[in-house]
């Protein structure tokens, strides 16, 4: 099946600080998905972005399908930043999502 | 905006007791889906299920494990069962259309095998 890695693992950060997060992913996908996931364990849903760059407020993402990609970047990181981030995808040929490992993020005041 | 609601938010079971997870799925989907997360691991794809029938299910949904949409609004994932490897945050999702489109994930039910 398809593999999907994320960089980095942990990542630390002051209140204010830029960050960006990395998903490379092995095959060829029609569908790929960015989580928060809170500290109450939900997953919030941040972008659909199979291909192209979207913004939402201090966030924003870029996939590019061609080169198996995916990079989402937070800007002026605030405390409740915090939290695991998803990236996951379908391949072309499927329809369930298959997550990567994840990256925690701790944004510190 | 709809919202996919999961019940209950958290289940203590005893190894071997049957638990059934309830999900409403978000009212114009067609596609529903129900993933787990171990504690600290990440998040796993269990079954999907469109027109009344599963489409696709990973090698953890064993015999052991059953769903249903009993009617036009719930969709249940039973586990007939529990043993303590079942314990996890359970997921049910839900989507609009085939192929491209956003799936939409429900809180979760903690389910606590002991």
């Amino acid at each position: 099946g398809i593999q999907v890695e994320q960089s980095p693992p942990d990542l630390i950060l002051q209140e204010g600080a830029n960050s960006t997060l990395r998903c490379n992913f092995s095959d060829s996908v029609n569908n790929l998905q960015w989580f928060h996931q809170n500290p109450w364990g939900q997953l919030i849903n941040l972008f659909y972005i199979p291909s192209g760059t979207k913004q939402n407020g201090r966030l924003s993402a870029t996939t590019v399908a061609t080169e198996r990609y995916s990079l989402l970047y937070i800007s002026s990181s605030q405390t409740t930043d915090s939290g695991v981030y998803f990236c996951a995808v379908i391949q072309t040929s499927g329809s369930r999502l298959t997550f990567g490992e994840g990256t925690q993020l701790t944004v510190n005041p | 905006e709809p919202e996919v609601t999961q019940t209950p938010s958290h289940q203590v079971t005893q190894m071997g007791q049957e638990v059934i997870l309830r999900c409403v799925p978000i009212s114009n989907h067609l596609y529903f889906y129900w993933y787990r997360q171990i504690l600290g691991q990440k998040v796993e794809f269990l079954v999907s299920f469109y027109n009344n029938e599963i489409s696709e299910k990973s090698e953890i949904f064993d015999d052991q494990f059953s769903v249903e949409r009993p009617d036009g609004s719930n969709f249940t994932l039973k586990i007939r069962s529990t043993k303590l490897e079942d314990s996890a945050m359970y997921f049910c999702a839900s989507r609009r259309l085939g192929g491209t489109d956003t799936q939409y994930f429900g809180p979760g039910t903690r389910l606590t095998v002991l």
